[in-house]
């Protein structure tokens, strides 16, 4: 089955730049989609196809994906930004819809 | 708004069997392909189940594969998950989410339900 392996965390002072990584075979030949989870609430998609923004979701968080690697990056990042962050992929050779394991990111 | 709402969720003996129901509204359901997704309280997040619009295609992960049937209504804009020779394991939050297209291969989820707490004792 395909894999998605993230950091279990990742710390970065307010205003600086956060990168959360997604590690998978050939990833980038695919769509990847990220969500944001604050403890106590149903998860939040932050981008969708990589790098689309929905709606309300701030400028400062983006995605690229490219290769074995997907990476969402949160500049001048807040307090606010404190959550889980997931990445997840649709498997088409398996029809399974995969997650990552979760990376906390902690604002210092 | 769209608003999903779950129910059923209980605390159900090792063999048990369980119903979870989805209900939708704020959007045309019978649109839309939806999921099931759960999480371990403090651990990730897992899929359970994708159904079609139409409910002509599903998938199942394999941890619950074999146990689990996943059904629609969309005359009543309802969603289901019927449960059966639960373990411990399956003991989680379990959220419905909408996906963005109709198919069961988008899954892109881009509401949730607040989640509905399964507990499987030993």
């Amino acid at each position: 089955s395909y894999v998605l392996t993230q950091p279990p965390s990742v710390s970065v002072a307010p205003g600086k730049t956060a990168r959360i990584t997604c590690g998978g075979d050939n990833i980038g030949s695919g769509s990847v989609h990220w969500y944001q989870q604050k403890p106590g609430q149903a998860p939040v998609l932050v981008i969708s196809y990589d790098s689309d923004r929905p709606s309300g979701i701030p400028e400062r968080i983006s995605g690229s994906n490219s290769g074995d690697t997907a990476t969402l990056t949160i500049s001048r990042v807040e307090a606010g930004d404190e959550a889980d962050y997931y990445c997840q992929v649709w498997d088409s050779t398996t029809d399974h819809l995969v997650f990552g394991g979760g990376t906390k990111l902690t604002v210092l | 708004e769209v608003q999903l709402v779950e129910s059923g969720g209980a605390v159900v003996q090792r063999g048990g069997s369980l119903r979870l129901s989805c209900a939708a509204s704020g959007f045309t359901f019978n649109r839309y392909a939806m999921h099931w997704v759960r999480q371990v309280p403090g651990k990730g997040l897992e899929w359970v189940s994708v159904i079609s619009w139409d409910g002509g295609r599903i998938n199942y992960a394999d941890s619950v594969k074999g146990r689990v049937i996943l059904s629609r209504d969309n005359s009543k804009n309802s969603l289901y998950l019927q449960m059966s020779s639960l373990r411990p394991e399956d003991t989680a939050f379990y959220y419905c989410a909408k996906d963005s297209g109709p198919t069961a291969d988008a899954g892109v989820f881009e509401f949730w339900g607040r989640g509905t707490l399964v507990t499987v004792s030993a």
